[in-house]
Order: C-alpha cells, then sequence, then structure tokens
C-alpha cells in the first residue's frame, strides 16, 4: 500500500454540479498527476503540478483545474459535471519530473470513483 | 486516441503457466512502465525500463523493449491466482505526460 490518501471514496453527483476531489502525496514527493479512468480503459492524463504549478495538461476542458498546496497534497476540481466524467479519478505522486530521464515511477492512491447522474 | 495498444485484451490461464503481456506505443520514450490494479482499484508500480534498456528483471516479471518497434512485452513467470488483475504500460517521452495503454484483463485459474 502506497502513502498516497484520496478522499472521498465515492461520490455521487447531479449534471451541472461541481465537484472537489482531494489527494494526500506519499512523504518526500512534490509532484502530483491526475487521471481519469473510465470503465475497462487504461488512465487518462488530466494535468500534473509541481512545486504548486501546473506543469502540463492532456485533453481535458478547463472545466478540469487543480490546486497544489505547500505540503504537496492536491485538489482536482470539476466544474459543470456531465454524465461522461462518470470515473474513477487517481492522482499519483512522484519525485521531481525534471531530472533527466523522464520521471521516476508513480505512487497512485486508490481512487475516488466519481457517479454523475 | 492517445493511449497505447496492449495485446491481448483479455488472457485466461491456469496457476503455474507463463502469462506474456505487450504493448506498443507511439512516440520516442524516455521510459516505460507496467503497472498492475486489482479490481478498479489504485494503480501499483511493477517495473520501469529506460529507453537504452532491452530487458529487465524483477522477481517473476520479466520485461524486454524494442524501441525499433515502439514495443514491450511484460512476462509472468509461474503463475499464481492472485496475479489476477488488469497490467497497464505506461510510457514516458521525457515530459510531464504519461500516456497509458487500455491495459490486459488477466485471469489465472486456481
Amino acid at each position: 500500500e502506497t502513502g498516497v490518501t484520496q478522499s472521498p471514496t465515492h461520490l455521487i453527483k447531479t449534471r451541472g454540479q461541481q465537484v472537489t476531489l482531494r489527494c494526500s502525496s506519499q512523504s518526500g514527493h512534490n509532484t502530483v498527476s491526475w487521471y481519469q479512468q473510465a470503465l475497462g480503459q487504461g488512465p487518462q492524463f488530466i494535468f500534473q503540478y509541481y512545486r504548486e504549478e501546473e506543469n502540463g495538461r492532456g485533453n481535458f476542458p478547463p472545466r478540469f483545474s487543480g490546486l497544489q498546496f505547500p505540503n504537496y497534497s492536491s485538489e482536482l476540481n470539476v466544474n459543470a459535471l456531465e454524465l461522461d466524467d462518470s470515473a474513477l479519478y487517481l492522482c499519483a505522486s512522484s519525485r521531481s519530473t525534471l531530472l533527466a530521464g523522464g520521471p521516476s515511477e508513480q505512487f497512485f492512491g486508490p481512487g475516488t470513483r466519481l457517479t454523475v447522474l | 486516441s492517445q493511449q497505447g495498444e496492449e495485446d491481448p485484451q483479455a488472457l485466461s490461464i491456469q496457476e503455474g503457466e507463463n502469462a506474456t503481456m505487450n504493448c506498443s506505443y507511439k512516440t520516442s520514450i524516455n521510459n516505460l512502465q507496467w503497472y498492475r490494479q486489482n479490481s478498479g482499484r489504485g494503480l501499483v508500480h511493477l517495473i520501469l525500463i529506460r529507453s537504452n534498456e532491452r530487458e529487465k528483471h524483477s522477481g517473476r516479471l520479466r520485461v524486454t523493449l524494442d524501441t525499433s518497434k515502439k514495443s514491450s512485452s511484460l512476462l509472468i513467470t509461474a503463475s499464481r491466482a492472485a496475479d489476477t488483475a488488469s497490467y497497464f504500460c505506461a510510457s514516458n517521452t521525457g515530459g510531464f505526460k504519461t500516456i497509458f495503454g487500455a491495459g490486459t484483463r488477466l485471469f489465472v485459474k486456481a
């Protein structure tokens, strides 16, 4: 089991609502990435935060936004929820991605299962 | 699709047999990683192989990388029922983005 925690475990929202998901990084990790995993699919990269700044973004609309705090914990916010936002949301922490050779292994949290009705 | 591709999509074997999963990716990489996921929970990192490596071992796991074919394979030897899970490859080009494949669902029958 990794030291990455996520809350809540499950969440049910209705279309148009807003949601905030939280992630606590593993100790010593300064980089957090968020992923969306639809049922039966692989995780899709949403964005990454490094030292409180967005470090890169996948193919997700601006209504997906995030924050990273000084203690390296992170939030994912999704506005104007749509039915297709129903998925497992995973956060992963790692050491800096700026080192040569790319990022080190990522440690994933257990995920938040979001259902949009 | 941004994702790489994994083959097969699903694999069912008997305990004790070997399981081989393949992964293809689209662009040049810095490293490629393999993860396991049990029942829609968080992913567990298995092994990382860098672009200048061709083979790597970890316990019952063996990963190969062929950068000329943009492909990798994961071999699990002497499989156990506890190996039943989904397995994903994830490619990284050296930047912030890690691209996951769609996964192979492995079922090991006791």
